[in-house]
């Protein structure tokens, strides 16, 4: 199964960027790179997707390195509803199963 | 469009006795995956079911097992309770392919006493 590796916390203050790392270098060239974040009592929300170039939506950025062996999620300025655990995973047209690791408890600090 | 749905929200059994959970999908979603969540081991993959068969299935016992509904909808069981049971189970529906994002519901917290 393709693994992904995030740091377990990360603290930054409002309305400060937030890098979010992810490793991930067994990944192949038919692994899309998710992100998702949860917040408590409540099911993963999607955040961003990408394959090989960086994307940008209204919630956050991707920055995809160039071997694609890892990632970052930027969250432009961070608030406080955006303190939640954020997973980092790795999904295959072929193969369905995901490894979701144990993410990263984002702190924001007003 | 409604979100993916489970139920029940909460469940309350003992030792032994089995279970069954849940998950409508998103309109003209057609694959429903899994996820058991704890404290201790996170958020773990169970099966996913895609077309009303079974794709892909993670590394749980055989008394963790599911179905898919023509419709899509998902259920799964689990028997023979054990305490170490006790997570919350999350559902996720997406379209196919590996750029669909999936999408989650809240999810079915379970307790086992």
């Amino acid at each position: 199964d393709a693994k992904t590796t995030q740091p377990n916390s990360m603290e930054s203050n409002e309305e400060e960027p937030v890098h979010l790392p992810c490793n991930h270098s067994t990944i192949s060239g038919t692994d899309y790179i998710h992100w998702y974040r949860q917040l408590p009592s409540q099911g993963p929300e999607y955040v961003i997707h990408g394959l090989t170039s960086n994307v940008n939506n209204r919630m956050a950025s991707l920055a995809i390195a160039e071997d694609r062996k890892s990632s970052t999620l930027i969250l432009h300025r961070a608030t406080l509803r955006d303190a939640a655990v954020y997973y980092c995973i790795l999904r295959d047209n072929n193969f369905n199963k995901f490894y979701f690791g144990s993410g990263t408890k984002l702190n924001v600090k007003p | 469009k409604a979100g993916v749905t489970q139920t029940p929200r909460y469940l309350i059994k003992t030792r032994g006795q089995q279970v069954t959970l849940s998950c409508s999908p998103i309109s003209g979603h057609r694959s429903v995956s899994w996820y058991q969540q704890t404290p201790g081991q996170g958020l773990q993959f169970l099966f996913e079911y895609f077309s009303e068969t079974q794709r892909n299935k993670g590394n749980f016992p055989g008394r963790f097992s599911g179905r898919q509904f023509s419709n899509s909808r998902s259920e799964m069981n689990v028997s023979t309770l054990e305490l170490g049971d006790s997570a919350l189970y999350l559902c996720a529906s997406s379209s196919t392919g590996g750029g669909s994002p999936l999408h989650f519901g809240n999810g079915t917290r379970l307790t086992v006493t």
